[in-house]
Formats: C-alpha cells, structure tokens, sequence
C-alpha cells in the first residue's frame, strides 16, 4: 500500500503563479522526501524536511511538514514552463532502504 | 545529468526472450535498488542491494532476477516476461552509512513485451 498520498492529482497553472502540492502519509517518518520526474525520465531528488523540522527552503522550493497531521506541502514560487513535471513525496522505511512514494501531483506550467 | 546509468534505454521483448538490464554507479554508494513505473503511477519497488547482498524484495516474480556482481553494478535478469510487465524500469542507489533515503535515480530503461 502506499504511504503518501498526493493531492491535487493534476495542477495546471499560468507562469509565474505559485504552485502548491500537499502529501499525506500514514506512519512515524524520520524524513521526507520530495522528488521531480520529467516525463518519462529518471527521478531527481530536490529536497529533505527531517521530523523535527517544521519549513525548509532551497530556491525557489518551500517545503512544510506538520507531523501531527501527518502531512508535507510543496509549494514552488514564481514558477516557469521548466517546472512542467511529476512531482513525488517519498518516506524511507526500514533503516532508510525502503523509500514509498506517493501517487504524485502532475504539474503543468503554460508560459 | 545522472549519475546513475542505465542500459539499455529502450528495450523490446518477446515473452519468450531472455534480456537484462544494466545500471552502474561510481558516487561509491553501497545500496542499490530496482523500482518498476507504470505510466502515471508511482515508482514501486522491486529489489535492495546493501553491500552486494539482497536485503529487500518486494515479492517479486520470479521472472525478474535481480543481480549484484560488485559494489558498481546492478543488473535485473528478464526470462518469461508477460506484456503486462512493460513498464519504466527505474535503477537507483544510496549511501548507507549515515543513511536519510535519498536516492539518485537513473534514467530508465522503457520495457515493452510484446
């Protein structure tokens, strides 16, 4: 079963917008992991919120946990056709070898 | 630009055939892994390699038989494939010491069995 679950499934946005992603997931996580694919390509790691962080950012990317509600937001500011992808939570389990990722949130970004 | 590799890119199979795909690293990671995508789904993991030995598999069929020959290179044995098998073939690694599940991913290898 997965344990992170995406929501909007589908988010299609002007350029420039800001673009928001929610996850959910259902056990005690060490960390949490967001992750980019392009279409039909490989999976680029972008960023690690750790359970005893609440707000992380790395350019233009902020990222949110609340572990009481179980859930982690992506939220890419200002954003340009090049964000145009699949986006993934993923949560390692078992000594970090393990890594579920939830259904993801495709992205579209019209310039 | 990945540094995970993964060959070859493309591959199509008959159901009869016998294949294999290849992946390498050289960021000296010691964990290795085999993920299976279906279009618009999420990557699912197969297989884990931790110091060239299996630690982890998924209940994988056994048409699938993932190899480790040394700490760089990772292959995934195809035998008897079904067309419902054709998929993204995802390969990644990890560090395991100091451990946080990051993982870096290759590009794929698209699966289709015919």
């Amino acid at each position: 079963s997965q344990q992170g679950e995406e929501d909007p499934q589908a988010l299609s946005i002007q350029e420039g917008e800001n673009a928001t992603m929610n996850c959910s997931y259902k056990t005690s996580i060490n960390n949490l992991q967001w992750y980019r694919q392009n279409s039909g390509r490989g999976l680029v790691h972008l960023i690690l919120i750790r359970s005893n962080e609440r707000e992380k950012h790395s350019g233009r990317l902020r990222v949110t946990l609340d572990t009481s509600k179980k859930s982690s937001s992506l939220l890419i500011t200002a954003s340009r056709a090049a964000d145009t992808a699949s986006y993934f939570c993923a949560t390692p389990f078992t000594g970090g070898f393990k890594t579920i990722f939830g259904a993801g949130t495709r992205l579209f970004v019209k310039a | 630009d990945t540094e995970v590799t993964q060959t070859p890119k493309h591959l199509v199979m008959g159901m009869t055939n016998k294949k294999s795909l290849k992946c390498e690293q050289h960021m000296g990671h010691r964990a290795m892994y085999w993920y299976k995508q279906k279009a618009k789904k999420p990557p699912e993991l197969m297989f884990v390699y931790s110091y060239e030995k299996l630690s982890i598999n998924e209940s994988v069929p056994s048409r699938f038989s993932p190899e480790c020959p040394n700490s760089s290179l990772l292959n995934l044995h195809l035998h008897a494939l079904q067309p419902e098998d054709s998929a993204l073939y995802l390969c990644a690694s990890s560090q395991v010491v100091g451990k946080t599940g990051e993982l870096f991913f290759g590009e794929g290898s698209r699966l289709t069995v015919l």
